[in-house]
């Protein structure tokens, strides 16, 4: 079982550029949820998903970013026209259901310039 | 909107000293949650604790839960290089969401 996959590890995007993190999740499990870790600031939630539906976006800032979790395919976090302050390591986990433990990815390092 | 607050922030001890992290939290903890996590990489899950008064033990690691489920603290014994990391507590947000919310972390150096 390979874990929570997330790609790519580091990405480096200028600013106004378009910055697309994707995470496959362990084998069987159907929710995906998508935290940021800035400097000082610890791990923030973002948004919650199960296949094809946004359950918690409560997270989310309310532009530039978006998330979705496919039938097919990975869950892919999109943030557009990044800016300086979007640096920051964003990290998937997975879980197999409701009120179970989440597994996490290795993170993705945004850096924009 | 609930707080956790983890004491101290920063600890760098030598190999074989004993250390204690803490983790306070504005309203009753749902679901406690100890994390470790090394530099590049996500955070492991160490321990999940939800009885008040409640102890556990995972090797050289001791958990324990306040009475009133608002704090917590972590115990390492003869810490090791190996221990070095970023030691996260979080709960299972209130009212029903399955997001977990996160203190800041206490980043550990053990040196040999």
């Amino acid at each position: 079982n390979a874990g929570v996959m997330q790609n790519p590890r580091h990405l480096v995007r200028r600013r106004g550029q378009e910055a697309r993190l994707r995470c496959s999740p362990m084998k069987g499990h159907s929710h995906v949820y998508w935290y940021r870790q800035l400097p000082e600031e610890g791990l923030k939630f973002m948004v919650y998903l199960q296949k094809e539906n946004i359950i918690d976006e409560s997270g989310m800032p309310k532009e530039r970013f978006s998330a979705e979790f496919p039938k097919e395919g990975p869950s892919i976090l999109r943030i557009q026209q990044v800016v300086r302050g979007d640096s920051a390591a964003y990290f998937c986990a997975s879980s197999p259901g409701l009120r179970q433990g989440v597994i996490f990815g290795p993170g993705t390092r945004l850096t924009v310039l | 909107t609930q707080l956790l607050e983890q004491s101290p922030q920063f600890l760098s001890i030598q190999e074989g000293e004993n250390l204690t992290v803490y983790c306070n939290s504005s309203s009753v903890f749902s679901s406690l949650q100890w994390y470790r996590q090394e530099p590049g990489e996500g955070p492991v899950l160490l321990v999940t604790v939800v009885t008040g008064g409640e102890v556990k033990k995972l090797k050289r690691l001791t958990f324990q839960f306040g009475d009133a489920r608002k704090d917590s603290s972590l115990h390492i014994t003869a810490a090791q290089p190996g221990d070095t990391g970023l030691y996260l507590c979080a709960d299972r947000s209130q009212g029903g969401s399955e997001k977990l919310v996160f203190g800041k972390g206490m980043k550990l150096t053990v040196n040999p």
